[in-house]
């Protein structure tokens, strides 16, 4: 079974909107982290966000962790047509320090 | 620097042929290896790990069968393929905290 479920499953926004997407687990963990996957290409690691974090930044890239909750979020800013891609949250806690992936959510920025 | 291969990037078979994909890993030594599988649309589903040569975990009962001949390289397997084992395959090895990726192999089976 999967730990991490993505919300929404798909979205469609405009170049230069806030695309946020939506993670939640069900065991404790020690880090979550999302992924990118381009059409056809493998899952490039984006950005690890550890337990005892609340938020963290990568360059257009905000990430929240509630562990209270159990859901993380994803915000890209000033979305771009390059940023279309599936995005996957991961994490560890379910099987110990393996990861395990959501289903993903499929953003796609029309220019 | 660390880089992954993965090949074929992309395979037709028959029902009831046999498989062979192969995973190797260069410049770094004793990586945690894993195996993923995905359906179209689809999460990720972990099928074998590895953490040394010759160490196979299985995480799902299946017609696939995973191997560790060398330090780096991995190989997943089939005796008599199933139409049901079409999807996009993945290789993943882990320096410590996060994955990195191979390209994938697209497998369709007919």
């Amino acid at each position: 079974s999967q730990q991490g479920e993505e919300d929404p499953q798909a979205l469609s926004i405009q170049e230069g909107e806030n695309a946020t997407m939506n993670c939640s687990y069900k065991t404790s963990i020690n880090n979550l982290q999302w992924y990118r996957q381009n059409s056809g290409r493998g899952l490039v690691h984006l950005i690890l966000i550890r337990s005892n974090e609340r938020e963290k930044h990568s360059g257009r890239l905000r990430v929240t962790l509630d562990t209270s909750k159990k859901s993380s979020s994803l915000l890209i800013t000033a979305s771009r047509a390059a940023d279309t891609a599936s995005y996957f949250c991961a994490t560890d806690g379910y099987a110990g320090n393996m990861l395990t992936f959501g289903g993903g959510t499929r953003l796609m920025v029309k220019p | 620097s660390q880089t992954i291969h993965q090949w074929p990037a992309t395979l037709v078979q028959p029902v009831g042929s046999p498989l062979s994909l192969e995973c190797t890993v260069e410049g770094t030594s004793n990586p945690n290896l894993y195996w993923y599988r995905q359906a179209a649309g689809r999460g990720l589903q972990l099928l074998f790990y590895s953490v040394g040569i010759g160490q196979i975990s299985s995480e799902v009962p299946q017609n696939l069968s995973a191997s560790r001949p060398q330090d780096r390289q991995f190989i997943l397997s089939s005796k008599k393929l199933l139409l049901s084992d079409s999807g996009f395959y993945l290789c993943a090895w882990t320096p410590g905290l996060f994955y990195t990726f191979g390209s994938g192999t697209r497998l369709t089976v007919v």
